[in-house]
């Protein structure tokens, strides 16, 4: 089945700092969400970025995607620590699926 | 806001029982699912849900069941627990975005099950 990958899998910066996270994924998409998940705790949904867009903005996060490369990104501008999290990518096939399919994820340290 | 809950945080059971994990959520969402979460494989469909009754098997069922009796309710059964089925299960269910054919999910705190 189709997966997004997100890279790196580990990423450790310092407060302020801005967190980058990028997802690639094999087949065409219907839809790329983010979610983000506290250490021993649920995924919380983040923000989601329909195929036909390119970019999204919702507070401090920054979402891009590229369907010619299969691929999208995450910014977290001017990182706190609370933002200490995993984060994951999903997709959902296209034309749409109940069904999402994520990635390994992302594992944020923001040091204060 | 939307809640799902489970029924454990945690759960140590012995290799041979029958486990039962309890999902409920109050927003009347057609679909619920259960993964299982690994370090390293990230999160995997075990069984989906879309209706009271229906079920469909996702990426890995074996050495698992479901059952959805109410619509609020999805229960995961192991039938008789093995020492790799320890992990952190995650339950969900998912709402249809008006005017698309879009799913976001919501999800559970998680029951970390370890099997001794």
């Amino acid at each position: 089945s189709q997966q997004g990958e997100e890279d790196p899998q580990a990423l450790s910066i310092q407060e302020g700092e801005n967190a980058t996270m990028n997802c690639s994924y094999k087949t065409s998409i219907n839809n790329l969400q983010w979610y983000r998940q506290n250490s021993g705790r649920g995924l919380v949904h983040l923000i989601l970025i329909r195929s036909n867009e390119r970019e999204k903005h919702s507070g401090r996060l920054r979402v891009t995607l590229d369907t010619s490369k299969k691929s999208s990104s995450l910014l977290i501008t001017a990182s706190r620590a609370a933002d200490t999290a995993s984060y994951f990518c999903a997709t959902d096939a296209e034309g749409g699926s109940e069904k999402l399919v994520f990635g390994k994820g992302t594992k944020l340290t923001v040091n204060p | 806001d939307v809640k799902v809950t489970q029924s454990s945080r945690y759960l140590v059971k012995r290799t041979g029982e029958k486990v039962f994990l309890e999902c409920v959520q109050d927003m009347d969402h057609e679909n619920m699912f259960w993964y299982r979460q690994d370090p390293g494989l990230g999160l995997r469909l075990i069984y989906f849900s879309y209706d009271v009754k229906m079920k469909e098997k996702g990426d890995i069922p074996e050495g698992y069941s479901v059952s959805r009796e109410k619509k609020e309710r999805f229960s995961l059964i192991l039938e008789s627990a093995s020492t790799n089925q320890t992990s952190m299960y995650l339950c969900a269910s998912s709402l249809l975005l008006p005017g698309s054919r879009t799913y976001e999910q919501y999800f559970g705190p998680g029951t970390r099950l370890t099997v001794t």
